[in-house]
């Protein structure tokens, strides 16, 4: 089956380490996503990827770093420059609808990543 | 830069009735893409509706559809004869043209027996 794939579920950390949150997708989508959501704060986009070897930064991209050496795969770390890092992180992707160009799809979203430091 | 606002952190509605969900955006782009979100209980993002920007007609799923006023830069989705499984955060997104996809910060809505 095609999709995205976040893992771990759940993740704990002592606070000054650096974590990685994986996600990969086998749907062939070139553009991927990580976002932090917090309470009442809805989506925050961290950095996004239109292609591969290739990122920008999104609105809180500070603290967060990513890599884009393969296509189905956008890892995220977390490093301890991240003040606040305990936060629920989605990771999506996203392809033009196979066949049509330029026509641009929605975007497909994982199951999340829970980070907790303690 | 793009903003998405959604001044309604929280909804509620009888079963079966209709409520409409407000969104407005900032923009210096003629030609994007907006998007309704829901994400129920569990966390997991669904797609409810798509809206071209280029389009005049607005878009309509079932149950759902949108008001796209372009010149107001208003997005807003109604659902219409609700049902309990609507309960969810809705958020409304917008993707510009190099595809940066930014989120609102959601409309909590819960619809009562």
């Amino acid at each position: 089956d095609g999709g995205i794939t976040q893992s771990p579920k759940y993740l704990f950390r002592k606070e000054g380490q650096n974590v990685t949150l994986s996600c990969e997708q086998n749907l062939n989508h070139d553009a991927m996503y990580w976002y932090r959501q917090d309470p009442g704060q809805g989506l925050r986009l961290i950095y996004y990827s239109q292609i591969v070897n290739d990122f920008q930064k999104g609105d809180i991209a500070e603290g967060y770093s990513v890599s884009r050496e393969k296509k189905e795969s956008f890892p995220l770390t977390v490093t301890s420059a991240q003040k606040n890092p305990t936060a629920f992180y989605l990771c999506a992707s996203r392809g033009d609808r196979e066949g049509i160009q330029n026509v641009n799809t929605e975007a497909f979203f994982g199951q999340g990543t829970r980070l907790t430091v303690v | 830069a793009q903003t998405v606002t959604q001044s309604q952190p929280e909804m509620s509605v009888q079963e079966a009735e209709t409520v409409t969900l407000s969104c407005t955006y900032d923009t210096s782009e003629n030609n994007y893409y907006l998007f309704w979100y829901k994400q129920p209980p569990s966390r997991q993002m669904i797609l409810v509706i798509r809206q071209e920007a280029y389009k005049q007609q607005n878009a309509t799923e079932n149950r759902f559809s949108v008001n796209f006023q372009k010149a107001a830069k208003s997005f807003s989705l109604k659902i219409s004869d609700s049902q309990l499984g609507d309960t969810a955060m809705y958020f409304c997104a917008f993707m510009n043209p190099n595809e940066k996809l930014t989120f609102g910060t959601g409309t909590r809505l819960t619809i009562i027996p």
